[in-house]
């Protein structure tokens, strides 16, 4: 079974504080994704990565940055953190390999609930 | 660009009637289609994909079939447990794209 491990799993920040979000998946994955999850939107894409080094901007960008040191980490940042970003957020990793076939799935992680007063 | 449709936000059955969610798509590109369940306090998982073989997918009693006419691809199961009250979400990937998108999601509720 894959496995995707998320840190923290609960955040409380401050407004204009900085929020690092930690992800690690042991699948040997080359794409990775980060999505929020709120009431009435689903989820929604804020960055993914091909594999290391690289992140691309999902659907809703603004107020974050990515960062794939490695091919096992990748990590969300937001710099300045608003209270518009309280949310539960995901990771998620999925193989390129196998599009359309057995293995065309992500994986999420537990999913990190991030409250900004 | 791409996106994902699912019309109803909440779905509310008794047990035994048959479950049906609504998802219809767009894309520039032939997409694969996939849903995924999320139980109360749990992470997001994949219970069924379409196919490039295009077999239809089925998975716990539930399947869907992917109707590129309509641009739809319904999930449905016969007889609705308990244990599927969930969250379900659709999503797409294009073929030429690692780029997931999900809908709004629909959660079920099957009663009693």
């Amino acid at each position: 079974e894959a496995a995707v491990t998320q840190s923290p799993r609960n955040k409380v920040a401050v407004t204009g504080g900085k929020v690092t979000l930690s992800c690690n998946q042991t699948n040997n994955h080359n794409n990775m994704y980060w999505y929020r999850q709120d009431t009435g939107h689903g989820l929604r894409l804020i960055h993914y990565s091909y594999g290391a080094g690289s992140t691309e901007k999902g659907d809703i960008p603004d107020g974050y940055k990515a960062s794939r040191p490695s091919q096992e980490n990748f990590s969300l940042i937001l710099e300045l953190a608003t209270p518009s970003q309280t949310s539960v957020y995901f990771c998620a990793s999925g193989d390129a390999t196998d599009w359309g076939g057995y293995q065309d799935t992500q994986y999420f992680g537990p999913g990190t609930r991030l409250l900004v007063l | 660009g791409d996106s994902v449709t699912q019309t109803e936000g909440l779905v509310t059955l008794t047990e035994g009637l048959p479950v049906m969610l609504n998802c219809t798509y767009q894309s520039t590109y032939s997409p694969f289609l996939f849903w995924y369940v999320q139980h109360l306090n749990e992470a997001p998982k994949l219970l069924l994909k379409s196919f490039t073989d295009n077999k239809r997918p089925e998975h716990q009693g539930f399947h869907a079939t992917l109707h590129k006419s309509s641009s739809s691809f319904h999930l449905q199961k016969s007889s609705a447990q308990l244990s599927d009250s969930a969250l379900y979400y659709c999503a797409l990937r294009g073929s030429n794209t690692n780029k997931v998108v999900f809908g709004t999601g629909t959660r079920l509720q099957v009663l009693p």
